[in-house]
């Protein structure tokens, strides 16, 4: 089993769309998650920090279930410039300065 | 968050020969991360730096092929060696910020063996 597995996408949306992105992750000791976007040629940007009680940001709702071991994003009023890959990513333990895992990603294209 | 400085941003090497990456942090970081990501793929780790030790390397990645120096708590250096075109990829290192709040990452070095 993968350690941290994404939607396969890609999502082709219009414009304004809502659109949700899922993922699990393998490792229970996992403490730290985090939705980090990848814009073609660039290195990956944090996008939020994901937490137990959920958050929000703007057009951006992350959502955490630990007992699921089950990760979301949701992007409201979808924009052209948030066409990007999306990556899950947990870190591998429970310590700090574990590296991360990252899922493969998930192609979000916003056509106009 | 941490600013890393990271080069060279790109490189076309010979096959055979060896490219050393570096990583320049402007804060003191105990662990600084090297990460590949080939053509269409996620990131994989290759390596955990610690200052004043060897690093710890990930199944798959020998110190023979990226030998890794970590003089100091902001600066990191990955040698690609003995490269082949199967090593064409981007390379990535990486830090933390501050327990759970992201990581950041340089820029990346775009590798071409030919």
């Amino acid at each position: 089993r993968k350690e941290v597995e994404q939607d396969p996408g890609p999502f082709n949306v219009p414009e304004g769309a809502t659109v949700a992105f899922n993922c699990t992750y393998s490792n229970s000791a996992s403490q730290s998650f985090f939705w980090y976007r990848q814009d073609c040629r660039k290195e990956p940007k944090l996008l939020m920090s994901v937490y137990s009680s959920g958050n929000e940001d703007g057009r951006f709702t992350a959502q955490l279930n630990r007992a699921s071991q089950y990760i979301s994003l949701l992007i409201r009023d979808s924009k052209l410039s948030d066409s990007a890959t999306y990556l899950c990513v947990v870190n591998g333990g429970n310590q700090a300065g574990t590296a991360l895992i990252f899922g493969k990603g998930t192609t979000l294209s916003v056509s106009s | 968050s941490a600013v890393i400085s990271q080069k060279p941003s790109r490189d076309i090497c010979q096959r055979g020969t060896s490219l050393t990456i570096q990583c320049q942090v402007d804060s003191q970081v105990t662990m600084m991360f090297w990460y590949r990501q080939q053509p269409g793929q996620s990131l994989t780790l290759i390596a955990t730096a610690n200052q004043g030790s060897e690093a710890t390397y990930e199944s798959g990645f020998v110190i023979d092929k990226f030998p890794i120096s970590r003089p100091n708590l902001t600066f990191s250096t990955l040698t690609v060696s003995n490269m082949s075109p199967e090593d064409s990829s981007i390379y990535l290192c990486s830090v933390e910020d501050w327990e759970g709040a992201g990581y950041t990452f340089g820029s990346g070095t775009r590798l071409t063996v030919v």
